[in-house]
C-alpha cells in the first residue's frame, strides 16, 4: 500500500518554513527521504529508523512516529534551492529479507525569490 | 568519479524496436535497481539484486529482462518497444537492501516514436 503524502504541492518564499508529511496504512520499519530536482536524480536526505526519532539535514529534519505511522519532513528558512519534488520511501515491517520501499507520489515544493 | 553511471542518457526508437540500457557502480555496493519513473513522476521498483540475485521481481511485462552479470553492473534488456514503455528509467544501488541510501543515477530518457 501506497504512504499518501501531503500537501501534493507547495509554493514558499524564500525564508518560509514548510511541513511534509507521510502516512502509511501499514506498520513501519523505517521511513527514507528523497528530494529529486527537475531533470535530475532522486538524491537521498535521510533514513528514520526508531519511533520518535528526529534526525537533521542542514536546515532540514524529519520525524518519524513509529506508532502513528507517519514521518514528518520539516524545511526551514528554506533556500531556492530546495525546490524540487520530495519524496518518501517506506519500508513496511514484514517477515522476510525482501524489505522494499515503497514510494508516494511526492511532494512539489517551489520556492520563490 | 560518477558512482551509478547509466548509459545511454537518451534513448529514441520506434516500436517494436529491443533495446538495453547499461548500469555499472563504483561504489563496492551490493544491492542494485531498476525504477521507471512515468510522465507523473511515480517511481515504480522494477527489478532488484543483491549479489547478483534476483530479490525483487515486480509485475512487469516480460519483455522486460534484467541481468546482473556481477555486483557492479545491472542492465536492462526491453523486447518490442511500445509507446506506454515511454518513461524515465532509474538505475540505483545500495549497500544491502534494507535502511541504506540508495544511490539513483542520472536517468536514461526513453522516447518511443
Amino acid at each position: 500500500q501506497q504512504p499518501v503524502q501531503s500537501p501534493q504541492a507547495v509554493i514558499l518564499r524564500e525564508g518560509e518554513d514548510a511541513v511534509i508529511n507521510c502516512s502509511s496504512s501499514k506498520a513501519l520499519y523505517s521511513v527514507h527521504w528523497y528530494r529529486q530536482k527537475h531533470g535530475e536524480a532522486p538524491v537521498f536526505l535521510m533514513i528514520l529508523l526508531k519511533g520518535g526519532e528526529q534526525k537533521g539535514h542542514e536546515k532540514i529534519s524529519a520525524s518519524f512516529n513509529e506508532k502513528k505511522q507517519q514521518s514528518s519532513l520539516y524545511l526551514t528558512a528554506s533556500q531556492l534551492s530546495y525546490s524540487g519534488t520530495y519524496f518518501c520511501g517506506t519500508e513496511p515491517l514484514i517477515a522476510g529479507n525482501n524489505r522494499k520501499l515503497i514510494w508516494g507520489l511526492g511532494t512539489s515544493l517551489a520556492v520563490n525569490p | 568519479d560518477t558512482a551509478v553511471s547509466q548509459t545511454p542518457k537518451y534513448l529514441v526508437t520506434q516500436m517494436g524496436n529491443d533495446k538495453s540500457i547499461k548500469c555499472e557502480q563504483n561504489l563496492g555496493h551490493d544491492t542494485m535497481y531498476w525504477y521507471k519513473q512515468d510522465s507523473k513522476k511515480f517511481l515504480k521498483i522494477m527489478f532488484s539484486y543483491n549479489n547478483k540475485e534476483l530479490i525483487i521481481n515486480e509485475t512487469v511485462p516480460n519483455r522486460f529482462s534484467p541481468k546482473s552479470p556481477d555486483k557492479a553492473h545491472l542492465n536492462l534488456h526491453i523486447n518490442s518497444l511500445e509507446l506506454g514503455d515511454s518513461a524515465v528509467y532509474f538505475c540505483a544501488s545500495s549497500q544491502g537492501y534494507s535502511n541504506q541510501p540508495q544511490h539513483f543515477g542520472d536517468g536514461t530518457r526513453l522516447s518511443i516514436l
